[in-house]
């Protein structure tokens, strides 16, 4: 139980274009997604905390212009990264807040995104 | 500015020995605690989770949790090779679902 899956697992894009990062709670209700990025040997950055319906609350310093978050569905999160330049290559994880105990964090798989 | 505190190492144990995993968090009003697993290149995987003082067993893994002293703590009995990786500690410090995360020990067992 509580799988998440990201896709895609590997993206490589041209600097300028977008890029599109879904994130689903495979077998369970999500009410609250998180996504993180992570620069290689460094830690898990939080960018936001996207809760359904609503709009998401992203930490300081992350362009919400940039990083464009919608939480449609209790199963479903998306990451847009906008005019994305060489500097935005890194690895993208997002988690699902489950249930039970209600601050447990699953994580999908990641996504690795290479701007060149 | 709430933390999460644990030391990078490398912590270096041989197989078969018990590995010990520390953190100290800021926020004395924190209730729950996570341990991940981090393998290079992969996302992060939850090993177990403690709100109480005293003792969390699962299988190998042993949580302990001492919020008097702010301190959290992650046993790994017979430590195999497959067990090298990064342990992430995540603190629930009651900003709704959010988790702090400390920045991760690394540990390598070695045969």
């Amino acid at each position: 139980g509580a799988v998440v899956s990201q896709h895609p697992s590997w993206v490589i894009c041209k600097s300028g274009t977008s890029v599109k990062i879904e994130c689903r709670s495979l077998d369970f209700q999500a009410t609250t997604m998180f996504w993180y990025r992570q620069f290689p040997k460094q830690s898990l950055m939080l960018m936001a905390t996207s809760n359904e319906g609503s709009k998401a609350t992203y930490e300081q310093g992350v362009e919400k212009d940039k990083f464009l978050i919608n939480h449609a569905s209790l199963t479903l999160s998306t990451l847009t990264v906008t005019s994305a330049h060489p500097e935005d290559s890194s690895f993208y994880i997002c988690s699902a807040s489950t249930g039970y105990p209600q601050e447990t964090q699953y994580f999908g798989p990641g996504t690795r995104l290479l701007v060149l | 500015q709430k933390e999460v505190e644990q030391n990078s190492g490398p912590l270096s144990v041989p197989e078969g020995a018990i590995a010990s995993l520390n953190c100290t968090y800021s926020d004395r009003g924190s209730q729950s605690f996570f341990w991940y697993r981090q393998y290079s290149g992969k996302s992060p995987e939850l090993i177990m989770f403690i709100y109480s003082n005293g003792d969390k067993e699962d299988g190998r893994f042993t949580a302990q949790l001492n919020k008097a002293s702010q301190y959290v703590s992650l046993l790994i009995r017979d430590s195999q090779p497959s067990d090298s990786a990064t342990y992430l500690c995540a603190v629930n410090m009651g900003a709704g679902n959010m988790l702090t995360f400390g920045g991760g020990t690394r540990l390598m067992v070695k045969p």
